[in-house]
C-alpha cells in the first residue's frame, strides 16, 4: 500500500520569507499524481499544486513551488513571500493512476500546521 | 471551474438514527466520487469510492453495512450513516473527479460535520 510522510507536524516562518515543507511517499508505481492541498479553518480542502510522476519538470504556481525527486520519493513545497493567509494545514496527497485512465482516491500525509508570525 | 456541493454542512442528530449526507457536482459530471472521514487535528482516510451505477468499493476497516453509499447519478453520490453513535461523530468529505478529463484532481465539497449526541 502507499505511504505518505510529512515529518514535520508544525512550520512557522515569519510574513514574507520562504519556507519548505516536506513530503515523502513510497510506491511501487510508476505512474501517479503528487499534490500539495491547503486546509484553511474552514476545513474546505484547496488545491495548491499539482505534479505529474511522469514529468521531470517541477510545478510552480505563482507563489508555491515544488521539489520533486522521483527517485528519492520526495515531493516538498516552497512558499516564497509567505503571507498570512497562507496560515493553514497542508496536506501531501498521492494518487495512483491506471493504465485505463482510472485513479484511486488520494491518500494523505498527517499534515502540517503552517504558522505565519506577522 | 468544478463545483461539488455538499449537503447538510452540518447535523446533529441522535444516538441509533440515520443521517444521509449527499455530495452534488454542480457544474461536471462525475464517473467517480470518494468519501472520506476526518477526525479533529487528523488526516482525512478514505472510507469509499463511489461509482455511477455501480457498487461502491469500501477500503479496509469500513463497515459497508454502516456507512451506505449510493451513486445513481453522474452528479450525486450520498452517504448513508446507519444507525449512529457517537463514535461516528466526525467530519465527512466528499470528492469527485471529472468524467473524461485526466488532471488527476479531485474536486472537494465543503465538508459535512456529524455530531451524534
Amino acid at each position: 500500500a502507499q505511504t505518505v510522510t510529512q515529518s514535520q507536524p508544525e512550520m512557522s516562518v515569519q510574513e514574507a520569507e520562504t519556507v519548505t515543507l516536506s513530503c515523502t511517499y513510497d510506491t511501487s508505481e510508476s505512474d501517479y499524481y503528487l499534490f500539495w492541498y491547503k486546509q484553511p479553518p474552514s476545513r474546505q480542502m484547496i488545491l495548491v499544486i499539482r505534479q505529474e510522476a511522469y514529468k521531470q519538470q517541477n510545478a510552480t504556481e505563482n507563489r508555491f513551488s515544488v521539489n520533486f525527486q522521483k527517485a528519492a520519493k520526495s515531493f516538498s513545497l516552497k512558499i516564497s513571500d509567505s503571507q498570512l493567509g497562507d496560515a493553514a494545514m497542508y496536506f501531501c496527497a498521492y494518487r495512483r493512476v491506471y493504465s485505463g485512465g482510472g485513479a484511486d482516491g488520494l491518500t494523505f500525509g498527517k499534515g502540517t500546521h503552517l504558522i505565519i508570525q506577522p | 471551474g468544478a463545483v461539488v456541493s455538499q449537503h447538510p454542512s452540518w447535523v446533529i442528530c441522535k444516538s441509533g438514527t440515520s443521517v444521509k449526507i449527499e455530495c452534488r457536482s454542480l457544474d461536471f459530471q462525475a464517473t467517480t466520487m470518494f468519501w472520506y472521514r476526518q477526525f479533529p487535528k487528523q488526516s482525512l482516510m478514505l472510507m469509499a469510492t463511489s461509482n455511477e451505477g455501480s457498487k461502491a468499493t469500501y477500503e479496509q476497516g469500513v463497515e459497508k453495512d454502516k456507512f451506505l453509499i449510493n451513486h445513481a447519478s453522474l452528479t450525486l453520490s450520498t452517504l448513508t450513516v446507519t444507525s449512529a453513535h457517537p463514535e461516528d461523530s466526525s467530519f465527512y468529505i466528499c470528492s469527485a473527479s471529472r468524467a473524461g478529463v485526466r488532471t488527476g484532481e479531485l474536486f472537494f465539497g465543503e465538508g459535512s460535520r456529524l455530531t451524534v449526541l
